[in-house]
């Protein structure tokens, strides 16, 4: 079982439409990252979060620390949203060196 | 500010030839990171370094090495190219626990 686990995979929307992807991972960390991948693209990162919410634009993240479980949520998505989503989380301790375990990733792909 | 550049953007190699890739940032970070990306699997982690002169084995790190003798420069060496390290590379920085800033991705072809 991978330490970081993402669902959806694959998930398709129209424009307009709320968007959840949920993460869920297996060891205790010090920070959770959202991030995002254009096709073709680099990476960037979305969000940094240890506990509760953050909000950015029409893009939200949460993390239930007790739960181990984190979401990302797109309000009102537009096909510029289309890229792959991937949630990333660092280890606690000294020696973590914000090294980081990725997810899979979902694929996110929105219609006009 | 470039952030973290990638050299080069694409390569072809044969078995058995050798390449450097190298990473160069401009955020004075401490920490660096060499990732590969496969299709179906996340991201991974090769080697990384947590300043000049220090590198590490990450996750996979059987057929690469590392040297970072400038703060700024990260480079990844492949000295006999195999067909399974055909991938994406990237290479990322971190001013410490902070969020990692990525590179554009150096797509790599072992024929």
């Amino acid at each position: 079982k991978n330490e970081v686990e993402q669902s959806p995979q694959n998930l398709t929307a129209q424009e307009g439409e709320f968007i959840t992807i949920n993460c869920s991972y297996s060891v205790g960390i010090s920070a959770l990252h959202w991030l995002q991948q254009h096709p073709g693209g680099g990476i960037v990162s979305l969000f940094m979060l240890s506990s509760g919410k953050k909000k950015h634009g029409r893009l939200i993240a949460t993390i239930n620390i007790q739960e181990k479980h984190s979401s990302l949520h797109i309000t009102a998505s537009h096909p510029r949203d289309s890229a792959v989503y991937i949630c990333a989380v660092r280890g606690k301790g000294g020696t973590s060196y914000g090294k980081l375990t990725f997810g899979q990733g979902t694929i996110l792909t929105v219609h006009p | 500010n470039a952030g973290v550049t990638q050299t080069p953007k694409f390569r072809v190699l044969k078995t058995g030839q050798s390449m450097t890739l190298l990473c160069a940032q401009d955020m004075n970070h401490e920490y660096m990171y060499w990732y590969r990306q496969d299709p179906g699997m996340g991201l991974r982690l090769i080697h990384y370094s947590v300043g000049e002169g220090t590198t590490a084995k990450g996750e996979v790190p059987d057929g690469y090495n590392v040297s970072r003798l400038k703060k700024q420069n990260f480079l990844l060496g492949l000295e006999s190219a195999a067909p399974s390290q055909t991938s994406v590379y990237f290479c990322a920085s971190t001013a410490r626990e902070n969020i990692q800033y990525f590179g554009a991705g150096t797509r790599l072809s072992v024929l």
